[in-house]
């Protein structure tokens, strides 16, 4: 069945540092590809996403491209904030019967002033 | 807001019972999807209903249970419930099968104690 696979951490930076996120997935077709990012105590909220091969998805300074060849969506940002600190996840849209969403298991996130 | 509405936020139980989560979804929205987010399962797709109707079905117990009424919101039912159900319970609703996005709630924690 579809997968994802993402890094689980958790990981902590200090501000202003460089974050890479890892995320590869299995599946057949051509799936969406999603970030939520999880706030404490709250839900889930849609970070940014990409539908097809080589689609950049980007917002709030978060960066991930769509890469058929290796199978991956990595979740990029240049300058992390305290604001940042939450639990991220990758999550793809299945194709065809229910169009749920497949998620990885999610990385917390802690930033550092 | 999200839009979407679950009551309650809280629910603390024994084992044994049973409990109702609710959630009422976006305006507009006909999809909703429940999901369980454990520690070591993570985020769980369990059912899924469209405009009424069930449409998947992914890990949900024979113990759990959940249908979408005329209003589109929607119930999911736990019964004979035991310290292994204790999680967080999300909704999220789509507007269709979620080719435009999908829109969670900030989730019921049920703790069975």
């Amino acid at each position: 069945g579809n997968s994802v696979t993402q890094m689980e951490g958790p990981v902590t930076l200090s501000e202003e540092a460089f974050l890479t996120i890892n995320c590869t997935y299995t599946a057949t077709g051509y799936p969406s590809l999603f970030w939520y990012v999880q706030y404490p105590g709250e839900g889930l909220q849609l970070l940014l996403k990409a539908t097809k091969a080589d689609d950049k998805g980007s917002n709030k300074g978060f960066e991930a491209t769509y890469r058929k060849e290796t199978t991956s969506f990595h979740l990029e940002k240049g300058s992390v904030q305290v604001s940042d600190s939450a639990v991220y996840f990758c999550a793809l849209r299945e194709q065809g019967g229910s169009e749920k969403l497949v998620f990885g298991k999610g990385m917390k996130l802690t930033v550092n002033p | 807001d999200s839009g979407v509405t679950q009551t309650p936020k809280h629910l603390i139980t024994a084992t044994g019972q049973r409990v109702t989560l609710r959630c009422s979804p976006r305006s507009g929205d006909l999809s909703v999807y429940w999901y369980q987010q454990s520690l070591d399962q993570g985020l769980q797709f369990l059912i899924q209903y469209y405009n009424g109707e069930e449409r998947a079905k992914g890990n949900i117990l024979e113990r759990f249970s959940a249908q979408q009424f005329p209003d589109l919101h929607s119930e999911l039912n736990l019964s004979s419930l035991e310290l292994g159900d204790s999680a967080l319970y999300f909704c999220a609703s789509s507007v269709g099968t979620g080719t435009y996005g999908y829109t969670f709630g900030s989730g019921t924690r049920l703790t069975v104690v």
